[in-house]
């Protein structure tokens, strides 16, 4: 199952520049964690953030969280070269016997030098 | 940090063939596991959640005949992709729940992956 969407798909931009993804999801959720793929590799996650938190900063990271919406938004500020990956969203959702992680559809970012 | 490691890092196998995947916790035990798979510039799906000492919980559409789950112990679970295709090429990723009083609950630490080629 995949929790819900993000867009972009994919996203273009020069090197300083922010960059800006969405998230949407669909259930009741505890927290949103965004995570980082650099291309056929493993995930690094980067940022949690609280259903009870609306906005939380990590370096040039800042993310917020619009529950009411059920939307969250991921922001890079001077974005590098070296950002370039794809972006993904994911909340707990609880299953049968504990909580799982899903995942949203991801945001493929590349950053111009 | 707490590190997930997985073994082979890639595999090339003749369709009808078995493969097994294992994924370890190095420095803390897991209770919980969990197996995904990534398709070609794809998002992540859950394919099952594995506790240790009890069956495998696999999630809408994932064939638990055909992607066997066995987590014997807190530190070890294998996936064994069994007669495979070339649909089942991909890359898989696993994760484990570190259980402590220290951390929250949702702490979860991703594997490096396994590239799966199905020829």
């Amino acid at each position: 199952s995949q929790q819900g969407e993000e867009d972009p798909q994919a996203l273009s931009i020069q090197e300083g520049e922010n960059a800006t993804m969405n998230c949407s999801y669909k259930t009741s959720i505890n927290n949103l964690q965004w995570y980082r793929q650099n291309s056929g590799r493993g995930l690094v996650h980067l940022i949690l953030i609280r259903s009870n938190e609306r906005e939380k900063h990590s370096g040039r990271l800042r993310v917020t969280l619009d529950t009411s919406k059920k939307s969250s938004s991921l922001l890079i500020t001077a974005s590098r070269a070296a950002d370039t990956a794809s972006y993904f969203c994911a909340t707990d959702e609880l299953g049968d016997s504990s909580y799982k992680l899903i995942f949203g559809s991801g945001t493929r970012l590349l950053v111009r030098p | 940090g707490a590190v997930v490691s997985q073994h082979p890092s890639w595999v090339i196998c003749k369709s009808g063939t078995s493969v097994k995947i294992e994924c370890r916790s190095l420095d803390f035990q897991a209770t919980t596991m969990f197996w995904y798979r990534q398709f070609p510039k794809q998002s992540l799906m859950l394919m099952a959640t594995s506790n240790e000492g009890s069956k495998a919980t696999y999630e809408q559409g994932v064939e638990k005949d055909k992607f066997l789950i066995n987590h014997a112990s807190l530190t070890l679970s294998t996936l064994t992709v069994t007669s495979a295709h070339p649909e089942d090429s991909s890359f898989y990723i696993c994760s484990a729940r570190e259980v402590s009083d220290l951390l929250p609950y949702e702490t979860q630490y991703f594997g490096p992956g396994t590239r799966l080629l199905v020829l």
